[in-house]
């Protein structure tokens, strides 16, 4: 099955720079790549998708870029700002949209660094 | 905070009994699903269910069950067979690979 690895498990970074988080997933197949942002305590919300007809996808300060030969995504996150601490989880699923559920990986924490 | 609610917030269970975690969609979203969420290792797919009375397994359905009689519930048990059932659940919907998956609120389950 897919498996999604994600670095690193911790970023810290100073309020105002830029946060890079990375991916990788195993299934050539695969093509519906979310990124979700968890809250202590809540729930994940959606922040950003791309599918695999895409290679980059940009909103306002968030963007997420996808190589398919290297099979790997990436979410960039500029201009930091507190309110951005939290968990995020990259996902892959082989089906549109991820109607047979989602691979998720392990997490990253991001502390934003006033 | 309509959309997808999951009852009970937290709940308590002796060791060797079934529960039953409740999650309920006002959304009219065909595909819904369960996962589990365990410090440090992302949320793992239990069961989903794209259609009424159609259910599949995820990657670690061992120990559990579900159900799908109603378009708007997907309520998820617990069983005895589950070996380390203590985690936080959580059930999500989406209207069958068009859009986004929305999450519930979770369950906190501890089995003690």
């Amino acid at each position: 099955g897919e498996n999604v690895e994600q670095h690193p498990s911790t970023l810290s970074v100073q309020e105002g720079d830029s946060a890079v988080i990375k991916c990788t997933y195993s299934d050539s197949a695969s093509n519906y790549f979310p990124w979700y942002k968890q809250e202590l305590g809540k729930r994940p919300q959606l922040i950003i998708d791309i599918r695999s007809n895409v290679g980059e996808k940009k909103d306002q300060r968030i963007a997420v870029t996808l190589n398919k030969t290297a099979k790997h995504f990436s979410l960039h996150i500029t201009e930091t700002q507190p309110e951005d601490s939290a968990v995020y989880f990259c996902a892959a699923s082989k089906s549109r949209g991820g109607a047979d559920g989602l691979t998720f990986g392990k997490g990253t924490h991001l502390i934003i660094q006033p | 905070d309509g959309g997808i609610t999951q009852s009970p917030k937290y709940l308590f269970r002796k060791e060797g009994q079934n529960v039953t975690l409740s999650c309920e969609q006002n959304l009219n979203h065909d595909a819904m699903y369960w996962y589990r969420q365990d410090p440090g290792q992302g949320l793992r797919l239990i069961y989903y269910s794209q259609i009424v009375n159609d259910f599949q397994k995820g990657d670690i359905a061992e120990g559990y069950s579900v159900s799908r009689e109603k378009k708007e519930s997907f309520p998820l048990t617990v069983t005895s067979a589950q070996k380390n059932p203590t985690a936080f659940y959580l059930c999500a919907s989406s209207i069958g690979g068009l859009g986004e998956a929305f999450f519930g609120q979770g369950t906190r389950l501890t089995v003690v």
